[in-house]
């Protein structure tokens, strides 16, 4: 089974601050990663994703995201946020040949001028 | 494609009703997974279809829920009778098997 702990349940910070979310994962076999967004009243959104290849992923809007195996890490950065950031961030994990994909309890992002 | 559709997006209903709320998935999409969102226990799988088939039912919380996907284009979660317990945003998703999963809007559920 799989597993993944957001340690941040909220996370403040000012417009254009750099900003990390933490994810951390648990599998007893290989895993694909992804980080989704919710804004207010809306669905998840695909951000980033992990499958295979470069550990470092980006997303269209100035996300980045590193495998880090060994610590069995997933985190969210950016280096300057805007307003229009403040959401939600859900970090999920599905393990190769498995089906469900397990979300962990989300970041709430409040970015403020 | 206009993604995956659900409706109705607000359902308010009263303690002992019946509720159905419904899914469109991606077309081309072999995958379909309910999942619900509350403050408590986060987002949940509920159930997942692969082909149409129920292939795991173990996130279902009680008999009052039931889940159906007659065709490729269609799925229903029911709860019959509904609780203020029920009361979330129930999502549903959509995937190929090369592709990541697709939300819906949700359905925000009340039950008074």
């Amino acid at each position: 089974a799989q597993s993944v702990t957001q340690l941040d349940s909220q996370v403040p910070v000012f417009e254009e601050a750099p900003v990390e979310l933490r994810c951390n994962y648990s599998s007893s076999v290989s895993v694909y990663l992804f980080w989704y967004v919710q804004y207010p009243n809306q669905g998840l959104q695909l951000l980033l994703k992990y499958l295979s290849g470069s550990t470092l992923v980006e997303s269209i809007n100035g996300f980045e995201a590193e495998f880090n195996k060994s610590q069995t890490s997933f985190h969210l950065r950016k280096p300057s946020v805007h307003i229009s950031d403040t959401a939600e961030y859900f970090c999920a994990v599905r393990g190769t040949g498995f089906q469900k994909l397990v979300f962990g309890t989300g970041t709430r992002l409040l970015v403020s001028p | 494609d206009a993604g995956v559709i659900q409706s109705p997006r607000h359902e308010v209903t009263e303690m002992g009703q019946e509720v159905t709320l419904r899914c469109k998935p991606i077309s081309g999409h072999d995958y379909l997974f309910w999942y619900r969102q509350t403050m408590m226990r986060g987002l949940e799988l509920l159930i997942y279809f692969n082909n149409n088939v129920p292939i795991d039912d173990s996130g279902m919380p009680e008999d009052r829920f039931s889940a159906k996907m007659p065709n490729a284009s269609f799925s229903t979660l029911k709860i019959q009778p509904s609780e203020p317990r029920d009361s979330a945003v129930y999502f549903c998703a959509s995937r190929g098997v090369n592709t990541e999963a697709f939300f819906g809007q949700g359905t925000r559920l009340t039950v008074v």
